[in-house]
């Protein structure tokens, strides 16, 4: 079975600061998904990745399959980006998703 | 295109009641799958299906069951609700062939 750490569990940050979520799997995968999870709401798919490098306006995503590590990178951070966000992945199975337990972020004004 | 939609969101219940968590995705995916989300923990995986007629277990089936008789819609029965089932539900969809998941708003029940 898949483990997948992130880290760190919690993280506070100013407005306008650089952050960067890591998250890190036991055994090879299909894909890695980032999601975002904002307090009390649903979950909303970020990146999709296997290879390289990603970006969405403030958001960079990166992997690693031979270290089998994914950063998540926020640049000017703000306080909408406060939220929860999670690492899941692929393995073998299409149809089955193993999630990290999640990065709690808070961007304070 | 609604994408996955989930009813209800918020739900009380008492212990042995049962009741149904609708899910309903209109993207013709051919998989979906239910998760519950506890504190501290990652989402779990509690049943799955790869197709209309077809279901199978996940991680934490035990107390809940699923039935997929369109593609559109994968329902989630609790059968005797239990406080220990007081979690947030999301439902997920995904293409045949792809990864990318498609998650429901949630539906966060309490068992009393």
């Amino acid at each position: 079975k898949n483990e997948v750490e992130q880290s760190p569990q919690n993280l506070t940050a100013q407005e306008g600061e650089f952050i960067t979520i890591n998250c890190s799997y036991s055994v090879g995968i299909s894909a890695l998904h980032w999601l975002q999870q904002h307090p009390g709401g649903g979950i909303v798919s970020l990146f999709m990745l296997s290879s390289g490098k990603k970006k969405h306006g403030r958001l960079i995503a990166t992997i690693n399959i031979q270290e089998k590590h994914s950063s998540l990178h926020i640049t000017a951070s703000h306080p909408r980006d406060s939220a929860v966000y999670i690492c899941a992945v692929n393995g073998g199975s299409n149809y089955k998703l193993t999630f990290g337990k999640g990065t709690l972020l808070t961007v304070n004004p | 295109n609604a994408g996955v939609t989930q009813t209800p969101k918020f739900q009380v219940l008492k212990t042995g009641q049962s009741m149904t968590l609708q899910c309903a995705q209109d993207m013709n995916h051919e998989y979906m799958s239910w998760y519950r989300q506890d504190p501290g923990m990652g989402l779990r995986l509690i049943h799955y299906s790869v197709g209309a007629g077809i279901t199978d277990q996940g991680e934490v089936p035990n107390g809940y069951n699923v039935s997929r008789s369109t593609t559109e819609d994968f329902p989630l029965r609790l059968l005797s609700a239990a406080p220990s089932q007081t979690s947030v539900y999301f439902c997920a969809s995904r293409p045949t062939g792809g990864y990318e998941a498609f998650f429901g708003q949630g539906t966060r029940l309490t068992v009393v």
